[in-house]
């Protein structure tokens, strides 16, 4: 079967840095993503990584590895605003996108 | 009105009860998609339109029925539904359901089936 996995629930201090993994098994591959989702509201897509290697934008990267099935999602100076989940997504030989059950991230001051 | 909208944004309904939810998106994207999201689960995706042509029906019990008339509109049927089918409902759209493309999510329905 296909698989995402991710932890469910992480916390960190306003200011550093957290890493938010995913592994995922699923049948092909064709592009992972990454997707930020406030309690409440839509989630809105943060990056794609479909080549190996880091993707920056701002205080957000992600990295992927295809051969080891693995992505992160790295976020600098955590600010309050940051607190959301964090949703892992990869595309499969189908483009069907399958979903993980997302992060939560609780920032402190 | 930009991006995707969702109407209702709450619903009640008893189980004997017919509701629609009502998705469109002003994107002019061509692909759109009914997921059901569930405390702590992972997103399901329920359908998928592309081109106004159902791709894609998970395993999706028939008291859902969907519906496309356009590219611009996704329409979600409820008939006869049971508690569990109790959950955030959320219409997303890209420009194509096989081409590199982010989705593109809306607001979603908070669904209460009592």
């Amino acid at each position: 079967g296909q698989n995402i996995d991710q932890p469910t629930e992480m916390t960190a201090t306003e200011g550093a840095i957290v890493q938010i993994n995913c592994t995922y098994q699923t049948s092909g591959f064709n592009g992972l993503f990454w997707y930020q989702q406030h309690a409440g509201e839509a989630p809105t897509f943060l990056s794609y990584n479909v080549l190996d290697g880091l993707e920056e934008k701002g205080r957000f990267s992600s990295f992927l590895s295809r051969s080891k099935g693995y992505s992160y999602l790295l976020l600098k100076e955590l600010q309050m605003k940051d607190s959301a989940s964090y949703l892992c997504a990869v595309r499969d030989s189908n483009y069907q996108l399958i979903w993980g059950a997302g992060t939560k991230l609780i920032i402190k001051p | 009105e930009t991006g995707v909208t969702q109407t209702p944004r709450h619903l009640v309904m008893g189980m004997t009860n017919k509701k629609s939810l009502k998705c469109e998106q002003h994107l002019g994207h061509n692909a759109m998609y009914w997921y059901k999201q569930s405390a702590k689960k992972p997103l399901e995706l329920m359908f998928v339109y592309n081109f106004k042509e159902q791709t894609e029906n998970n395993s999706v019990p028939s008291r859902f029925s969907p519906e496309c008339p356009n590219s611009s509109h996704l329409f979600l049927h409820l008939h006869t539904l049971q508690p569990e089918d109790s959950a955030l409902y959320l219409c997303a759209s890209s420009g194509g359901a096989l081409e590199y493309n982010e989705q593109f999510f809306g607001p979603g329905t908070r669904l209460t089936v009592l």
